[in-house]
């Protein structure tokens, strides 16, 4: 059963404190976003990917938040410096761009602690 | 620039009933729809997926419509089940754009 895994399931850090979120998209997807997710602001979009090229980042604060593909089988978003206002559950998702009957397929995401 | 909003927020039902849940989309050109379940620490589950140019989706007890002139999707659950308290979320999928996603409704079946 095909699946998209994210590692770590938790993390609890201080403030000031270098973040790495991993995630393994489903083999041939080609597309994969990364999702913040708060009781406050819902599901926000902090970026995408198609074929491993960044596509819009525009929902990543870029003076602390980075997010790279270096390979199909793997993306990363890092924190740094974290801070509490970062603290929330992240969500990676990977689908099949230009196919509309190609369900999103999402983690079990990374619920992060700054403390 | 698109929104979906979700209603109820909120909703309390006893098991047995059927329900319906609403979607709501401000811009009708999009490429699919879709509605996903969250459970408590849990990632997102996709469960019905409408193509642009269906008007609707079943599976099992669920059966999702989409009306795009109108901007609206509806998800059906058909004789509610405890197993069924989550929240539901949907999500429209524009041309060209990315997935954008409604606020949720949280549902609770009580035995």
């Amino acid at each position: 059963d095909a699946r998209v895994t994210q590692t770590p399931r938790h993390k609890v850090t201080e403030m000031g404190q270098e973040v790495t979120m991993r995630c393994q998209p489903i083999l041939g997807h080609n597309t994969v976003f990364w999702y913040r997710q708060t009781m406050m602001q819902g599901l926000e979009l902090l970026a995408y990917f198609r074929n491993r090229a960044p596509l819009d980042d525009s929902g990543m604060p870029k003076d602390r938040f980075s997010a790279e593909m270096p390979d199909a089988t793997l993306a990363t978003l890092k924190i740094q410096p974290s801070e509490p206002r970062d603290s929330a559950v992240y969500f990676c998702a990977s689908g099949l761009a230009h196919a509309n009957n190609s369900p999103l397929h999402f983690g079990n995401g990374t619920r992060l602690t700054v403390t | 620039k698109q929104e979906v909003t979700q209603i109820p927020a909120a909703l309390s039902v006893p098991e047995g009933e059927n329900l319906v849940l609403n979607c709501s989309f401000t811009d009708s050109a999009i490429y699919n729809l879709q509605w996903f379940r969250q459970d408590p620490g849990k990632g997102l589950t996709s469960l019905l997926l409408i193509q642009s140019s269906q008007r609707e989706q079943t599976s099992g007890r669920l059966n999702a419509s989409l009306d795009k002139s109108s901007g609206r999707s509806t998800l059906y659950i058909a004789a509610s089940q405890p197993g069924d308290s989550a929240t539901y979320l949907c999500a429209v999928n524009p041309w060209g754009q990315n997935f954008v996603f409604g606020p949720g409704t949280r549902l609770s079946v009580l035995p």
